[in-house]
């Protein structure tokens, strides 16, 4: 298994322009998350899915917007991008079914607004 | 406003000495709280869980739960500079994160 898979790693956009920001996970988990960390903070929730065909936001979803079209895919887009969110982006999936609801996280992406 | 806050860092402690890191939570119905560990430029890893009051204890790890009083905490006994990271408190009924600790252990 892969796991949670994130791309891309890095990225560099300028004020005003919109890119997507992928996610997969092969565990077949129903939840899956994005969040934010800015330097030196914690993790804050953008944007969640509970299963295909079902969003909600999290504590910051503005300027952000989702999808969930399959179990395996949680993409974030960016509209009209701004300085402040420049950020690293989490993807992050949990399965609710049983046991604890551990989070798994992929690798981040790093984002740059100029 | 719900808030999870985590004592301010950094934290550094000797090589074999005893850690404590702190979190309080301002939503009194929350039922999960979840500590995870983030090496620098990594992503976070989940190290313990807490449901009910009182200990819990994972290896060198115990977290500790006090509903009443919407603290929790996790002890790293016997520290090793490997577990030198930021720890972040989470609590689970709306997935809200601490800011982190981040935690030196000094050979």
């Amino acid at each position: 298994n892969a796991g949670v898979t994130q791309t891309p790693k890095f990225r560099i956009l300028k004020i005003g322009q919109s890119m997507t920001l992928q996610c997969t996970q092969d565990m077949n988990h129903n939840y899956m998350y994005w969040y934010r960390q800015d330097p030196g903070m914690g993790l804050k929730l953008i944007y969640y899915s509970v299963g295909a065909g079902i969003t909600d936001k999290g504590e910051v979803p503005n300027g952000y917007n989702v999808s969930r079209s399959t179990t395996e895919d949680f993409p974030l887009r960016l509209e009209l991008a701004a300085p402040s969110q420049t950020s690293v982006y989490f993807c992050a999936s949990s399965s609710r079914d049983r046991g604890p609801d551990e989070q798994f996280f992929g690798p981040g992406t790093r984002l740059t607004v100029l | 406003q719900k808030e999870v806050e985590q004592n301010s860092g950094p934290l550094s402690v000797p090589e074999g000495a005893i850690a404590s890191l702190n979190c309080t939570y301002s939503d009194r119905g929350s039922q999960s709280f979840f500590w995870y560990r983030q090496y620098s430029g990594k992503s976070p890893e989940l190290i313990m869980f807490i449901y009910s009051n009182g200990d819990k204890e994972d290896g060198r790890f115990t977290a500790q739960l006090n509903k009443a009083s919407q603290y929790v905490s996790l002890l790293i006994r016997d520290s090793q500079p490997s577990d030198s990271a930021t720890y972040l408190c989470a609590v689970n009924n709306d997935m809200r994160f601490g800011a982190g600790t981040r935690l030196t252990v000094k050979p």
